[in-house]
């Protein structure tokens, strides 16, 4: 167990709103990640970080914002939800192995 | 950029037969290759992680392989049984922490 939480694990919200998913973790790990998984797409990735403030773009970046105040949190903000943002989300972290764990994700449905 | 395929897409065996599961990638310099299975609704869980150096990981009845040179991993499943039923997808890991998935197979087996 990697000891990472998500939450909330559901929203529902309206387009123009905007949502934070928030990824807390116990193991002080470095490295963060916020995936989307969508049907016929698969995990990809949206932004990632290693370290506190320090943070990078994936292949599905817009749209989206992160912040890494402290080591066990990583928000996933949403400025502004569009239809096309309903998914589900799941954060991960990366252990000094490079072993990769996941959250039990956040459904998030934007109407 | 890095891709992963995984072939079948899905998969059905009847209870107790032995299977396969491949997953390939196009390109051989990663750090370490991880199979994940994820149940519906729910995270990916961590099955088997081989490092870079390694040719294969067993853990009870699964056991993975690696050919780097080759692009290519199997996960191998023992006497199948109906609980095994979920998506399985392979990550591979890249340089600068990156993990890229394939789009998984997905397996039924048949009691």
């Amino acid at each position: 167990d990697a000891g990472i939480t998500q939450s909330p694990r559901h929203k529902v919200t309206e387009t123009g709103t905007p949502v934070t998913l928030r990824c807390h973790q116990t193991e002080n790990h470095r490295y963060m990640y916020w995936y989307r998984q969508d049907p016929g797409h698969g995990l990809r990735l949206i932004h990632y970080s290693y370290g506190v403030k320090d943070t990078d773009k994936g292949e599905v970046s817009d749209g989206y914002s992160v912040s890494r105040s402290k080591t066990e949190d990583f928000l996933l903000t949403l400025e502004s939800a569009t239809s096309s943002q309903t998914s589900v989300y799941f954060c991960a972290i990366s252990e000094a192995t490079g072993e990769l764990f996941f959250g039990e994700g956040s459904r998030l449905t934007v109407l | 950029k890095q891709e992963v395929t995984q072939i079948p897409a899905a998969l059905s065996v009847p209870e107790g037969e032995n299977l396969v599961l491949n997953c390939s990638f196009t390109d051989s310099a990663i750090y370490n290759l991880q199979w994940f299975r994820q149940d519906p609704g729910k995270g990916l869980t961590s099955l088997l992680l081989i490092q870079s150096s390694q040719r294969e990981q067993t853990s009870g009845r699964l056991n993975a392989s690696l050919d780097k040179s080759s692009g290519r991993s199997t996960l191998y499943i023992a006497a199948s049984q109906p609980g095994d039923s979920a998506t399985y997808l392979c990550a591979v890991r890249g340089a600068g922490n990156q993990f890229y998935f394939g789009t998984g197979t997905s397996l039924t087996v048949i009691p």
